[in-house]
Formats: C-alpha cells, structure tokens, sequence
C-alpha cells in the first residue's frame, strides 16, 4: 500500500495563478480531506469529504475548491492563488462509521504565492 | 480561546528524561488524538483513545474525560524523539478533528 499521496511536494506560484493539488489514497477509505498548517497555527481543515460525490466546507474554505468524483481521489485547487495561502496544505484520509478511526496523512505540499 | 491547548508549546530536555506534554479541550469528544511530526517530515498518528491509557513501547497516552485533559509521556527520552507532538480531538464520526497547535520537544544528548 502506498497509503496516502500527495502531489507536487513543492510549489511556487505567483498571485492569481490557478493550480491543482493532488491527493490519492489506496485504502479504500470514505473519508478525506485537506488541512493547511501555518506557522503558530495547529492544522486547520480547509474542506473535507464522506464519500465519492460529497464534499462539504472545513473552518478555511475561501479560495479553494474541492471535488470528489472516485473514493481514490480528492484534488484541492486553488482558483486564484492569494499570499495568504503560502502555507504546507496535508492531505488525509481515514475509514468512516460509528466508531472513530485513525487518519492517515499525506506527507505534505509545500506552497508558495508570491 | 483555542479549542484544544497544548502545554508547553516548546519542551527542551536530555537524553534520558521522563517527558509529559499536556493536552486540554473544551469541546465534547468523541477520540482524541495523538501525532508525530517530524522536522520536514509528515504527520503520523500515535495513539488515538477514547479513555483511559494507552501504551506502546516508551510512549504512554491518558485521558481523563471528566477533566478535558490527556496527557503524552515518553519514558527514557532520546534524541529521536525530537519532534513535534500534536493533539487532536473529534467529535461525533471523528473524522472531523480540531487541532492543537502542536508541542515542539528538543532531546539533546
């Protein structure tokens, strides 16, 4: 199992670019979603999703937007890319039902908007 | 006030310490959580527990859910431990966490 992946680990972009962050998971798990760590900051979930075809809003979702077309993948765009979104963004993912569940975290994007 | 505190924020310590760092919420849970992240690294999870105590190998994880508080200790520190040590809790389903803002921990040796 390759567990949870995230693609590319690095990035630049300039303001008002647009770009995709890449996130897969082969365990099959309903669950994923995004964070975004800043320095001072703990992990803020920025959108997250249930199921293939659910997705719904964390605590930070200005700016980005999500989709969730198989239960392998869930890529995080950014429509116009603002400085405020420099930050290291985690993918994770984890099972689903009435008992809670480890998460999985991908190892990571750091991004850059200048 | 953040939902979930993390205490110390920063922990520096030798070789060979006993080292405890403290987690408290103000929210209802229904698993807090344990991680590990190393410098540059990704975020692996330690421990996930709902009650009581949990153990595996030096590191030991409690939680007392009448007082919001659990607690990490690891037992005969070594510099391998040198990472950042993240509390996080869930309610209902879980999956949803709330993040503390993480305990950066320092063994010398």
């Amino acid at each position: 199992n390759a567990g949870v992946t995230q693609t590319p680990k690095f990035q630049v972009l300039k303001t008002g670019q647009s770009m995709t962050l890449q996130c897969a998971q082969d365990m099959n798990h309903e669950y994923m979603s995004w964070y975004r760590q800043d320095p001072g900051m703990g992990l803020r979930l920025i959108h997250y999703s249930v199921g293939a075809g659910i997705t719904d809003q964390g605590e930070v979702p200005n700016g980005y937007n999500v989709s969730r077309s198989t239960t392998e993948d869930f890529p995080l765009r950014l429509l116009s890319a603002a400085p405020s979104q420099t930050s290291v963004y985690f993918c994770a993912s984890s099972s689903t039902g009435t008992g809670y569940y480890e998460q999985y975290f991908g190892p990571g994007t750091r991004l850059t908007v200048t | 006030k953040n939902e979930v505190e993390q205490s110390p924020q920063n922990l520096t310590a030798q070789e060979g310490e006993f080292i405890t760092i403290n987690c408290s919420y103000s929210v209802g849970i229904s698993a807090l959580h344990w991680l590990q992240q190393h410098p540059g690294g990704g975020i692996v999870s330690l421990f996930m527990l709902s009650s009581g105590k949990k153990k595996h190998g030096r590191l030991i994880a409690t939680i007392n859910i009448q007082e919001k508080h659990s607690s990490l200790h690891i037992t005969a520190s070594h510099p391998r431990d040198s990472a950042v040590y993240i509390c996080a809790v869930g309610g209902q389903g879980a999956q949803k966490l709330v993040f503390g803002q993480g305990t950066r921990l320092t063994i010398n040796p």
